[in-house]
């Protein structure tokens, strides 16, 4: 079974602090995403990497930034946290199927509040 | 306008009904099709690939109209614990490895 891992579940932290959420898969996955969930806007693509040290902007990169460091690992950071950034982060892995196809595996999320 | 668009519903439907998502993307060269499940407070699950003939995976079945820009999910004999979000998923043309989710749509089935 793939398994996707995320540092927190929940997670409080105050305007302005530097935020780092972590994630790790077991599966050797070449490509890892983050994504912000938020009601009526569905999830939406922050960052994604295809390698080691590659990183590439998704739709909403804005105030974000990632670390791929480690095949297993894909880290985002947040440099100054806001209010705005209060959301569900969730981050994901994929595996080729076939024919093209991508299937992506995600983590159980993290809850971020910024007050 | 979205890339991916969904009836956010929700849809209430007591168990054993049929029940119908529509979903349409607005990029014509978009390659591949998806619809993932996602329970409350859960992570998305791939619940099954669209292909351009149509798919079946036991209650579930798939349609994709190319022509139309649109994708269906039908589920049949509703059960209880088919109550979830569907999102309707969608690859951009150019990258297989990224996806574009629909906000989703909310599915409650009804004792």
């Amino acid at each position: 079974d793939v398994k996707v891992t995320q540092s927190s579940r929940y997670l409080v932290k105050r305007t302005g602090e530097k935020v780092f959420l972590e994630c790790v898969q077991d599966m050797d996955h070449e490509n890892m995403f983050w994504y912000r969930q938020d009601p009526g806007l569905g999830l939406r693509l922050i960052y994604f990497s295809y390698d080691v040290k590659m990183k590439e902007k998704g739709d909403i990169p804005e105030g974000y930034s990632v670390s791929r460091e480690k095949k297993e690992r894909f880290s985002l950071i947040l440099e100054s946290a806001s209010t705005n950034q209060t959301s569900m982060y969730l981050c994901a892995s994929s595996l080729y199927l076939r024919e093209g196809r991508y299937e992506q595996y995600f983590g159980p999320g993290t809850r971020l509040t910024v007050t | 306008r979205k890339e991916v668009e969904q009836d956010p519903g929700p849809f209430n439907v007591p168990e054993g009904a049929t029940v119908a998502f529509n979903c349409t993307y607005s990029n014509s060269a978009s390659q591949s099709f998806f619809w993932y499940r996602q329970d409350c407070r859960k992570e998305p699950k791939l619940l099954m690939s669209v292909y351009s003939s149509g798919n079946e995976d036991g209650r579930f079945t798939a349609q994709l109209n190319r022509a139309s820009q649109y994708i269906s999910l039908l589920i049949r004999d509703s059960k209880l614990s088919d109550s979830a979000t569907y999102l309707c998923v969608v690859t951009p043309s150019g990258s297989a490895r990224q996806l574009t989710f629909g906000s989703g749509t909310q599915l409650t089935v009804l004792p």
